[in-house]
């Protein structure tokens, strides 16, 4: 099973912030990476997948780096709709598993 | 556009089964795979397991093989996921969500859309 360390687990932010959320793995995955959005009481949505690609629709202030261990999300600035939880979730290898999470909260 | 509509809230006993079934409307059912993922109150996202409907075999996650039995039904376009021997652990919003992209007999893992989750509660 692969383990993936997501940090921070919250993070406060204010509208206009440029935020990070890390992405470990336990072993190497090249870039089998994707990140969800989740609102409370919503299904996760796809925002980026293949580490960097963005999903059609999702607004380009999203975008995803890295490869193999480390993968970086970053919201360029922050908006009202992007306080939300966030998770990683690597598809190199069964089974697929999920970061604990990144809460986005407002400041 | 395809969407997911799942099947509706359940409350069950420990040691008896759920299913909960998840149509597809609005685009191709049978190439692309459909996988259930569950969460826990206030927990992450966790997979179950996945299934090709137009191949019709299902991979699960070794946690839950041996209780958990996902099919798919061609001409209705629904899939379905099964879970028996219920404990309290179970108890969580299980989704179904449909892979992006159809690469033949394989799964590929990136998962949009997703259905709206179905809240199953285990209690005695």
């Amino acid at each position: 099973v692969i383990w993936m360390t997501q940090s921070p687990s919250l993070l406060s932010a204010s509208t206009g912030d440029r935020v990070t959320i890390s992405c470990r793995m336990s072993q190497g995955i090249s870039s089998y990476l994707a990140w969800y959005q989740q609102k409370p009481g919503k299904a996760p949505e796809l925002l980026i997948y293949a580490a960097s690609t963005l999903q059609s629709g999702v607004p380009s202030r999203f975008s995803g780096s890295g490869s193999g261990t480390d993968f970086t999300l970053t919201i360029s600035c922050l908006q009202s709709e992007d306080f939300a939880t966030y998770y990683c979730q690597q598809y190199y290898s069964f089974p697929w598993t999920f970061g604990q999470g990144t809460k986005v909260e407002i400041k | 556009q395809v969407q997911l509509v799942q099947s509706g809230a359940e409350v069950k006993k420990p040691g008896s089964s759920v299913k909960v079934s998840c149509k597809a409307s609005g685009g191709t059912f049978s190439s692309y795979a459909i996988s259930w993922v569950r969460q826990a109150p206030g927990q992450g996202l966790e997979w179950m397991g996945g299934i090709i409907p137009i191949f019709g075999t299902a991979n699960y996650a070794q946690k839950f093989q041996g209780r958990v039995t996902i099919t798919a039904d061609e001409s209705t376009s629904t899939a379905y996921m099964e879970l028996s021997s219920l404990r309290s652990e179970d108890t969580a919003v299980y989704y179904c969500a449909r892979e992006l992209e159809s690469n033949y007999d394989i799964l590929t893992g990136v998962f949009d859309p997703w259905g709206q989750g179905t809240l199953v509660t285990v209690s005695s």
